[in-house]
């Protein structure tokens, strides 16, 4: 199975405040098709995990432009250029490129 | 508006059996290709299992193969999860979710225990 990196495991921000996370991935997630299936979410405290980038870089409906993704191959990067504080939970990367599907392990964001 | 509505979560014993629905709506349902994720308590997320838009591929993690049985009833807009010999690592909060993870219930609690 693919294993996804994600550091650091907490993070800790001001209001304001750009963070980025790291997803490293322990094989290629380019797919022969040409596209990378690499997505991130979000699960805020006591609900259920949201989209917020697919495919590396394209933000999901309705998710504000404070985020966006890179990377290719194995590094991947979720950044947050100015954190609110409804940004706080706990942030996922996953990959869908190889059988089975897999999640890294969390980033939690807390807010100073 | 797309909604996706876990029932049928509950206590039970090792070795027992429980079932899964999520009601769909919002979207056409027969289009996705549908799947289970679950999140033990304070743990990661989990992929379960994954339906076909169809009814006709089903793929699931190795640890539950040969007990869990996913089906879905594009009539009914409805998915299932069929989880028999329970163990006590399968409790979690089990999701239903579209394939590609742009929509994901509310979760739906199974405790596995005596």
């Amino acid at each position: 199975d693919v294993v996804l990196t994600q550091t650091p495991p907490t993070l800790s921000a001001t209001i304001g405040q750009s963070v980025s996370i790291s997803c490293r991935s322990s094989q290629s997630l380019l797919d022969s098709d040409g596209d990378t299936y690499l997505n991130w979410l979000l699960q805020r405290p006591g609900q259920s995990p949201q989209l917020l980038i697919y495919s590396v870089s394209n933000l999901e409906s309705g998710v504000p432009n404070r985020f966006s993704g890179s990377g290719s191959e194995t590094d991947f990067t979720l950044k947050i250029s100015g954190v609110e504080a409804e940004d706080l939970g706990v942030y996922y990367c996953m990959q869908a490129t190889h059988a089975p599907l897999t999640f890294g392990s969390g980033t939690k964001l807390e807010i100073k | 508006e797309v909604q996706l509505v876990e029932s049928g979560g509950g206590l039970v014993q090792p070795g027992r059996s429980l079932s899964l629905s999520c009601a769909a709506s919002g979207f056409t349902f027969s289009d996705y290709n549908m799947a289970w994720v679950r999140q033990a308590p304070k743990k990661g997320l989990e992929w379960v299992a994954t339906i076909s838009y169809d009814g006709t591929n089903t793929y699931y993690r190795d640890s539950v193969k040969g007990r869990f049985t996913i089906s879905r009833d594009n009539a009914k807009s409805t998915l299932y999860l069929q989880m028999d010999s329970l163990r006590s690592e399968d409790t979690a909060t089990y999701y239903c979710a579209r394939h590609v993870m742009d929509a994901w219930g509310q979760g739906a609690s199974v405790t596995v225990s005596s």
